[in-house]
């Protein structure tokens, strides 16, 4: 099964600033089928970005994913004060589907 | 907008079986057009696929997982269930349901339900 391996696994940013955060896969991810999840303490995950960069529905245009292949990366430009959260990124190119272990982007 | 809400026992004695019902509402399952997924989250950790299911009862299941696993649908109360056999302190997890697109991405997610594995 692919590996995903996110990293830093905590960054410490003020609000304002930029957010850029990596996923890195064992092997090449096909097609691109990558997503990204954003989690607060208590709620599920929800739907950030799929397709590598496709925003999903209702997501502010701050968020922005970009990469192929093995490395992905997800922008957040300027960050509001509910970004702050743990964020996963999971592909679909292979079964079974796996998630990277998530960055939390905390206040600093 | 679907939404789906997970329910069964928080507390699960080991060597037990654990049961999960998701309940969608807002939209349904016999409608076809979506897989329906459970995942699972360890405290503290990350996110592991646990298998899907789609209206007519065809399902797809994590081989790490797929011995202990089935799940099931029932579309006439717009549910679907999660069984994990044979549990131990390593199931303890918070359980999700989601709605899976086409074995793809999850969305959206239930708000999870935690499960405890412990005499």
């Amino acid at each position: 099964e692919i590996v995903l391996t996110q990293s830093p696994g905590t960054l410490s940013l003020s609000p304002g600033e930029r957010a850029t955060l990596s996923c890195r896969a064992s092997q090449s991810v096909n097609t691109n089928y990558l997503a990204w999840y954003q989690q607060k303490p208590g709620q599920a995950p929800r739907l950030l970005i799929y397709g590598a960069s496709s925003r999903a529905t209702g997501i502010p245009d701050r968020f922005s994913g970009s990469g192929s292949g093995t490395d992905f990366t997800l922008t957040i430009s300027r960050l509001e004060p509910e970004d702050f959260a743990v964020y996963y990124c999971q592909q679909y190119g292979s079964s079974p589907r796996t998630f990277g272990q998530g960055t939390k982007v905390e206040i600093k | 907008q679907v939404q789906l809400q997970e329910s069964g026992p928080g507390l699960v004695k080991p060597s037990q079986t654990l049961s999960l019902t998701c309940t969608v509402s807002g939209g349904s399952i016999s409608s076809g057009g979506y897989y329906w997924s459970w995942i699972r989250q360890h405290p503290g950790k990350g996110l592991e696929w646990i298998g899907y299911i789609y209206y007519s009862g065809s399902t797809y299941y994590n081989p790490s997982l797929k011995s202990r696993v089935t799940i099931s649908v029932d579309t006439s109360k717009n549910q679907f269930s999660l069984k994990l056999s044979s549990v131990t302190a390593a199931d303890t997890a918070v359980y999700y349901c989601a709605r899976d697109q086409w074995g793809n991405w999850f969305d959206p997610w239930g708000q999870g339900t935690l499960v405890t594995v412990s005499s």
